[in-house]
């Protein structure tokens, strides 16, 4: 079946503006991911969603980052006022989460690399 | 706080020859550990984690617990080994990974 889809894949914008990059998970996935990759950083984790729970937002860098998930499908992450530090490859990851460590492999999309001018 | 650290930003070594990347991490009760790979032009992909015990393209991983390491090891590289590696912890109730900052692994012909 189809993997997890990000959009868009390349995100240009000017120092200031909102962006807003989406994730569709994998069909049936109840967990999902949101982390970033900064130049010569490793994968930082920014927010988790996991079914009807609220949101582990304990890696967000700052409140200009939101995200949600609607409909405990598709996911947006929102930057307001981006900063060129903000300039990295966002990735999503959906998986499983069910109770056993055979099911709740993650699994990433492409990434959206967002390029802060 | 948990803490994933691979020492080597760059590793490169000739085909079948051994290859070993290593992976220490910092966290207080028993976590879980995974290696994950990104081949060229590809998404991040999990390779193995220290609980299925499996090898996985030839590839093993133990877990040292009192040594806090998880190193990936390959006794004969193959070329298109070549990738970034990615060592991750999972701690606990959290269920997000702590990633380590990758090494990027070249086999040379």
């Amino acid at each position: 079946g189809a993997g997890v889809s990000q959009s868009p894949s390349n995100k240009v914008t000017e120092k200031g503006k909102d962006v807003e990059l989406r994730c569709d998970p994998i069909s049936g996935h109840t967990a999902l991911y949101w982390y970033r990759q900064s130049l010569g950083q490793g994968l930082e984790f920014l927010i988790y969603f996991q079914g009807n729970s609220a949101p582990d937002k304990s890696g967000l860098p700052s409140d200009r980052f939101s995200a949600e998930r609607t409909g405990g499908s598709v996911s947006t992450l929102t930057i307001q006022r981006t900063q060129q530090e903000d300039s990295a490859v966002y990735l999503c990851a959906s998986s499983e989460e069910g109770t056993s460590w055979l099911t709740d492999t993650q699994y990433f999309g492409p990434g959206t690399r967002l390029t802060v001018l | 706080a948990q803490r994933v650290t691979q020492p080597e930003k760059l590793l490169s070594v000739f085909k079948g020859a051994p290859v070993e990347l290593k992976c220490n991490y910092s966290y207080s009760g028993s976590p879980e550990l995974f290696w994950y790979v990104q081949y060229s032009r590809q998404r991040l992909q999990l390779l193995l984690r220290h609980i299925s015990r499996e090898s996985i393209k030839g590839f093993t991983a133990d877990l040292n617990k009192g040594e806090t390491s998880f190193h990936l090891k390959k006794p004969f590289a193959q070329e298109e080994d070549s990738a970034m590696y990615y060592c991750a912890l999972r701690s606990g109730s959290a269920r997000q990974l702590t990633f380590g900052s990758g090494t990027q692994l070249t086999v040379l012909p």
